[in-house]
């Protein structure tokens, strides 16, 4: 079964860091690119960041550009997002989700998300 | 970055009841664009890649159709389950864009 499962949200002081993870199972990892998605309490989908397959291309929203750095590690079959600087805005719960391809395509399988709060 | 709009926000309707949303971008996407619903408290699920392709396992009720800045994904018949919010998404280039997101209620 294809999984994907994040783990390491939680409360954090604005200014603060925190990494996420995502570990992936039930696919060939390395074949695909692989994003994250956030989504603040009661609102809408906002992606955040992609990274392709090699891990050599990183892509990410304005809102989070110089902020937050993706990464993967295949030996470990895992997805990472370096959240720093962190902002009340950026309280959302976040999805770890996994293109179709190794293109920029859409989002075929996602996680159930892990909850960042960004509070004092 | 591309734009994406979707009207209507919100719609009201029955069960067995014929239901289009529209989704449209700031610039042609061609068919760089897929469809999801999302329930409360679950992660979305793809309906529709590539503007008109239904993703497997999704029921044939769901269809997808158009290209470059206009799309609609029409639901033949609801189902109670499909009461649900609707996002659309395109794909053509970095930034990826959502839509504001369609939510279908009961009537």
């Amino acid at each position: 079964e294809v999984q994907l499962l994040e783990s390491g949200g939680g409360l954090v002081q604005p200014g603060g860091s925190l990494r996420l993870s995502c570990a992936a199972s039930g696919f060939t990892f390395s074949r695909y690119a692989m994003n994250w998605v956030r989504q603040p309490p009661g609102k809408g989908l906002e992606w955040v960041s992609s990274i392709s397959t090699s891990g050599s291309s990183t892509y990410y929203a304005d809102s989070v550009n110089g902020r937050f750095t993706i990464s993967r590690d295949h030996s470990k079959n895992t997805l990472y997002l370096q959240m720093s600087s962190l902002r009340a805005e950026d309280t959302a719960l976040y999805y770890c989700a996994k293109f179709r391809s190794a293109n920029p395509d859409a989002f075929e399988i996602w996680g159930q998300g892990t909850m960042v709060i960004v509070s004092s | 970055d591309i734009q994406m709009t979707q009207s209507p926000s919100t719609l009201s309707a029955s069960v067995g009841d014929r239901v289009t949303i529209t989704c449209r971008a700031s610039q042609s996407i061609t068919t760089w664009l897929a469809w999801y619903q999302q329930k409360p408290g679950k992660a979305p699920k793809v309906l529709i890649y590539h503007a008109s392709s239904l993703e497997s396992g999704v029921p044939s009720r769901f269809s997808g159709s158009g290209s470059g800045t206009e799309f609609t994904l029409t639901i033949s018949s609801l189902q109670p389950d499909d009461f649900a919010t609707y996002y659309c998404q395109q794909y053509d280039s970095y930034s990826l864009t959502f839509g504001p997101g369609t939510k279908v209620d009961i009537k």
